[in-house]
């Protein structure tokens, strides 16, 4: 039982590259979401994403973009690598829409990336 | 502005007694309110839930209350063991639909 997967696991831009943070699941959730996690700071949402085709922005969205081709996968990607990009990104999917009743989010192990 | 606070200072306790972790929430109508368990290197993996209307929440040694004239929710894991040692986050759900918010989280350190 796989859950969340994101791939890599660890890596290292330079400035101004690009790069895609993969993250597929297999419990068959519509919702998946981005979060972006800062030393001694809360989650915060990227993009979020209610179904195949379906994409919306979080409270923290520029510098990134995303696409939602299949229910399984919900890759992020990183457009002109900026320091401060530096950080962990988590996927995570849930059944429902968070904010409607009190639905769990399920989270990737992380990906961490350094802009240098 | 929305604000959710959790002590950023690690709580170091001694095995067997009672942790207890604090969430408070400003300018917040939330629905629900649910903690997670972060390890290091790992992603964080939900524990609770407790809605409004509740009081106080159970699963085996661990136990959540909700004061929302408070504002706040405290989370106790009793009996407490090394290998609780983890960072707590709690996240809010509000009233108006919006998207699940977390807060900064707790260290919590379990000496034997």
């Amino acid at each position: 039982n796989a859950g969340v997967t994101q791939t890599p696991k660890f890596r290292i831009l330079k400035i101004g590259q690009s790069m895609t943070l993969q993250c597929t699941q297999d419990m068959n959730h519509n919702y998946m979401y981005w979060y972006r996690q800062d030393p001694g700071m809360g989650l915060k949402l990227i993009y979020y994403s209610v179904g195949a085709g379906i994409t919306d922005k979080g409270e923290v969205p520029n510098g990134y973009n995303v696409s939602r081709s299949t229910t399984e996968d919900f890759p992020l990607r990183l457009e002109l690598a900026a320091p401060s990009q530096t950080s962990v990104y988590f996927c995570a999917s849930s059944k429902q829409m968070t904010g409607l009743g009190g639905n769990t989010i399920y989270f990737g192990e992380g990906s961490w990336l350094t802009v240098v | 502005s929305q604000k959710i606070e959790q002590n950023s200072e690690a709580l170091n306790i001694q095995e067997g007694k009672t942790a207890t972790l604090t969430c408070n929430y400003t300018n917040y109508s939330p629905a629900y309110l649910q903690w997670y368990r972060q390890d290091p290197g790992r992603g964080p993996v939900f524990l609770l839930l407790i809605r409004e209307n509740e009081k106080e929440k159970r699963k085996e040694r661990l136990k959540v209350t909700f004061d929302t004239t408070l504002k706040q929710s405290l989370f106790h894991i009793t009996a407490s063991q090394p290998a609780d040692s983890a960072t707590y986050l709690c996240a809010l759900e509000d009233n108006a639909g919006n998207m699940l918010t977390f807060g900064g989280g707790t260290r919590l350190m379990v000496k034997p």
